[in-house]
């Protein structure tokens, strides 16, 4: 089974700020890698799928990038509302660990 | 307006069984792919079920194989998971989420449309 490394497990940011979370697979996955964003109490909500896609809605801060074994979120310039736990996902199948997103 | 409403979660003792249900509206629910997504308390996202548009294929996260069942009824819009001989590492928010299929280079999946979750406690 496929193994997705998420990293880091927490970071703290201030507002404004440009932030990267990396998500690893044991084995190569192609693009097939989403990313979610979670607030405490709701459910996730997708914001990047094939690794690069944004998803309708979302605001252009987020992007993503990579293929293969190694993936990245990335967050321009941090806002408020963006202070939330973070998760990878592989094929609708695996998650990664999460990382939490917190204010410095 | 895509809508995922999940019901059946409560306390159940260990041993015993639990049926959810979540209810679809605002697309062609016999069109996808349905899946079981659970969270327990504190912890990260786990996939634990998945079924094909009309029943033929299910897959399940080998810890609870044998013991869920993941099931559909198209006509009244509906995905269902069966859980018996529930265990205390079972409990969770369960949530409902539709799956997607697109190809990007190559095919890829990944849930665009989630429940808000039902909690399933085990505990005696």
């Amino acid at each position: 089974a496929i193994q997705m490394t998420q990293s880091p497990s927490s970071l703290s940011a201030s507002v404004g700020d440009r932030v990267t979370i990396t998500c690893r697979a044991s084995q190569g996955i192609r693009n097939d890698l989403g990313w979610y964003q979670q607030k405490p109490g709701k459910a996730p909500k997708l914001l990047i799928y094939a690794a690069s896609s944004l998803q309708s809605g979302v605001p252009s801060r987020f992007s993503g990038s990579g293929s293969g074994t190694e993936f990245t979120l990335s967050i321009s310039s941090l806002q408020p509302e963006d202070f939330a736990t973070y998760y990878c996902l592989e094929g609708a199948r695996t998650f990664g660990q999460g990382t939490k997103v917190e204010i410095k | 307006e895509v809508q995922l409403v999940e019901s059946g979660g409560g306390l159940v003792q260990p041993g015993g069984s639990l049926r959810l249900s979540c209810v679809a509206s605002g697309f062609t629910f016999s069109s996808y792919w349905m899946s079981w997504v659970r969270q327990a308390p504190g912890k990260g996202l786990e996939w634990v079920a998945n079924i094909k548009q009309d029943g033929s294929e299910k897959y399940y996260v080998d810890s609870v194989k044998g013991r869920f069942t993941i099931s559909r009824d198209n006509a009244k819009n509906s995905l269902y998971l069966q859980m018996d001989s529930l265990r205390g590492e079972d409990a969770a928010v369960y949530y409902c989420a539709r799956r997607q299929m697109v190809m990007a280079a190559t095919l890829v999946y990944y849930f665009d449309y989630w429940g808000q979750g039902t909690l399933v406690t085990v505990s005696s």
